[in-house]
């Protein structure tokens, strides 16, 4: 069974940082792209990042390029989020997401979503 | 950036017909996925590449792709079908959620 397991998230003032992890089970780690999708209270889905099977491409979102680094560890099939100069429009859930192939082409599909972690921006 | 526009809800009794339309810039050029979010889950995806569905979504869910509209149909409605559902495009590597289609059956 596939599993996704974020963690990580909590309460942060604006301005500061926190680091979203998520513990990937059950497929083949390395062959897939993975995703973070982010959703704000009561408001819809917002995509925020993809990397590649091997990390080496990532697409960030506007909203969040420049302050925020997706990496992957593929000897311990996990995903970290590091959020940095965070402000309170970043509040949301955030969900950990496996795509549907090794690369986000425009065939990509988010194919299995984490339950997600709450982050919230305030002071 | 790449916008795609759904209808905010779309009301329908049991056992009909619900169509939920997602529209965009030559989005029929496009392949469109589809996610389905119930309360207080997770989206789970429902259709990609336009009209292809994954293991284990019934089949009264369909799609079509075509000029500026894609469109979700859910034939025969059933009261667990309510939900939101979101429709999804990549464009120059950045992937696009529309803004959503609140489903109610009843």
């Amino acid at each position: 069974e596939i599993q996704l397991l974020e963690s990580g998230g909590g309460l942060v003032q604006p301005g500061g940082s926190l680091r979203l992890s998520c513990e990937a089970s059950g497929f083949s780690f390395i062959n897939y792209a993975m995703t973070w999708v982010r959703q704000a209270p009561g408001k819809g889905l917002e995509w925020v990042s993809s990397t590649s099977g091997n990390g080496i491409i990532t697409y960030y979102g506007d909203s969040v390029k420049g302050r925020f680094t997706f990496s992957r560890d593929n000897s311990n099939n996990t995903l970290y989020l590091q959020m940095n100069s965070l402000r309170a429009e970043d509040t949301a859930v955030y969900y950990c997401v496996k795509g549907s192939a090794i690369a986000t082409t425009s065939t990509s599909a988010f194919e299995i979503w984490g339950r997600g972690a709450m982050v919230t921006v305030s002071s | 950036s790449y916008d795609l526009t759904q209808p905010p809800s779309v009301s329908v009794s049991p056992g009909q017909t619900a169509r939920i339309t997602c529209s965009g810039e030559k989005l029929g050029e496009k392949y469109v996925c589809w996610y389905q979010q119930k309360a207080g889950q997770s989206p789970l995806l429902i259709m990609y590449q336009d009209f292809q569905r994954p293991s284990g979504i019934p089949e009264r869910f369909s799609g079509s792709n075509s000029g500026t509209t894609a469109t979700l149909t859910i034939s025969g409605s059933q009261p667990v079908d309510e939900a939101d559902y979101y429709c999804q495009v990549w464009d120059r590597n950045t992937a696009t959620f529309g803004g959503g289609t609140k489903l109610t059956v009843l």
